[in-house]
């Protein structure tokens, strides 16, 4: 069965860090490019970042670029989303989700995590 | 990039189809045959429910269909049942080479 399972997220002060991490099980995870999606309380998702599958590739939305870094170690199955300079609007439920291609990561998401919260104090 | 736009609600009885529409431009929807649609429920991860504009994953129900025409994509639900009670969004590629969300339709079942 194909699982993602996020990890990491909590309660941090305003300008704080956090690494996410996202462990991916069922599938050959070096071979589809992964993203991670996010979900602010009562509205609606945007996409953050996504790495192909051989992690050479990486995008970023504008609003996280230059403060999030996406990762992955394919020898670990692992997703990772390292967050910093965290402002009060990034409090949201992260996703990790799977795309069903390696580079054309923009095709489709098929696969979904159940979130990890992540809640930004001021 | 601004979102694209869906209508916050649509609404239908058992049975009816309904259509939730989803508008961008030029570099998002109508540029690329790259839209998704997903289904959320309340406090659950988002589901594919169509991607590529018309394309049906394998599980989905044959009540799903996407199509688009300039701008403007759209998914349709025949047969409307309870069990489709919950938000739409659509999504698109986008000349940035990211990836866009529309606003989120609440779909309700009468």
């Amino acid at each position: 069965e194909v699982q993602l399972l996020e990890s990491g997220g909590g309660l941090v002060q305003r300008g704080g860090s956090l690494r996410l991490s996202c462990a991916a099980s069922g599938f050959t995870f070096s071979s589809y490019a992964m993203s991670w999606f996010r979900q602010a309380p009562g509205k609606g998702l945007e996409w953050v970042s996504t790495t192909t599958g051989s992690g050479r590739s990486t995008y970023y939305a504008d609003s996280v670029k230059d403060r999030f870094t996406i990762s992955r170690d394919n020898s670990k199955n692992t997703l990772y989303l390292q967050v910093n300079s965290l402002r009060v609007e990034d409090t949201a439920v992260y996703y990790c989700a799977k795309s069903p291609y390696s580079s054309d990561w923009y095709r489709a998401i098929d696969i979904w995590g159940q979130g990890t919260k992540v809640t930004v104090s001021s | 990039q601004s979102a694209l736009t869906q209508p916050a609600s649509v609404s239908g009885s058992p049975g009816q189809s309904i259509t939730i529409s989803c508008t961008g431009t030029s570099s998002d929807v109508g540029g690329y045959n790259y839209v998704s649609w997903y289904q959320q429920h309340p406090g659950k991860a988002p589901k594919l429910m169509i991607y590529e504009v018309g394309n049906r994953p394998s599980g989905v129900s044959n009540r799903f269909s996407g199509s688009k025409s300039g701008n403007t994509a759209s998914l349709t639900i025949s047969g409307l049942q309870a069990e489709d009670e919950a938000d739409y969004y659509c999504t698109s590629y986008t000349s940035s080479s990211t990836l866009v969300f529309g606003t989120g339709t609440k779909v309700t079942v009468l």
